[in-house]
């Protein structure tokens, strides 16, 4: 099956600072990329996703790009609010899977003002 | 904006005992999940739902676990005997269709203590 690796599990920056989270996948079949953004004691919120055909997709201060060759996707995030705070887990899914997510481990992010 | 609804927000109950998961999913989505979150650990996929039946499950669905469309909105999840490992923030989540690209929407949990 597929296998999500994350890294940093901890990442703390100033406020203004990117960010920059990294993961790798297994399944080379995987062609559906998505970030989610969980705030303590709520819900996983998707925030921006990336489809295997794209190099790299933006969104305001939210970037993801991925290397299919490579096999590993990252999530950019440029002038860091202390709002952006919070756990950010990867997640990738095989064509075909009814939609099995299979996540990483997640990054606890902290913007310190 | 449509939410998924989870009922309880927490949920607790003593080991061996059965307990039961409310969802009510979006209207007008087709497709339907169960995800479960150990403290300070990964999501992890549970089973998938469609017409009225499992599509895909987990290593960890075993035969104590069982979900159920009992009417046209609720989706619910059912342990039959609770162990102590079950404790976790149990996630529901839907999407309007299958297949890459679709978002996943996911509810606010219900948080089972087994003790």
């Amino acid at each position: 099956g597929e296998n999500v690796e994350q890294h940093p599990s901890t990442l703390s920056v100033q406020e203004g600072d990117s960010a920059v989270i990294k993961c790798t996948y297994s399944d080379s079949a995987s062609n559906y990329f998505p970030w989610y953004k969980q705030e303590l004691g709520k819900r996983p919120q998707l925030i921006i996703d990336i489809r295997s055909n794209v190099g790299e997709k933006k969104d305001q201060r939210i970037a993801v790009t991925l290397n299919k060759t490579a096999k590993h996707f990252s999530l950019h995030i440029t002038e860091t609010q202390p709002e952006d705070s919070a756990v950010y887990f990867c997640a990738a899914i095989r064509g075909g899977s009814n939609y099995k997510l299979t996540f990483g481990k997640g990054t606890l992010l902290t913007v310190n003002p | 904006e449509p939410e998924v609804t989870q009922t309880p927000s927490h949920q607790v109950t003593q080991m061996g005992q059965e307990v039961i998961l409310h969802c009510v999913p979006i209207s007008n989505h087709l497709y339907f999940y169960w995800y479960r979150q150990i403290l300070g650990q990964k999501v992890e996929f549970l089973v998938s739902f469609y017409n009225n039946e499992i599509s895909e499950k987990s290593e960890i669905f075993d035969d104590q676990f069982s979900v159920e469309r009992p009417d046209g909105s609720n989706f619910t999840l059912k342990i039959r005997s609770t162990k102590l490992e079950d404790s976790a923030m149990y996630f529901c989540a839907s999407s309007e269709l299958r297949g890459t690209g679709e978002k996943l929407f996911f509810g606010s949990g219900t948080q089972l203590s087994v003790l």
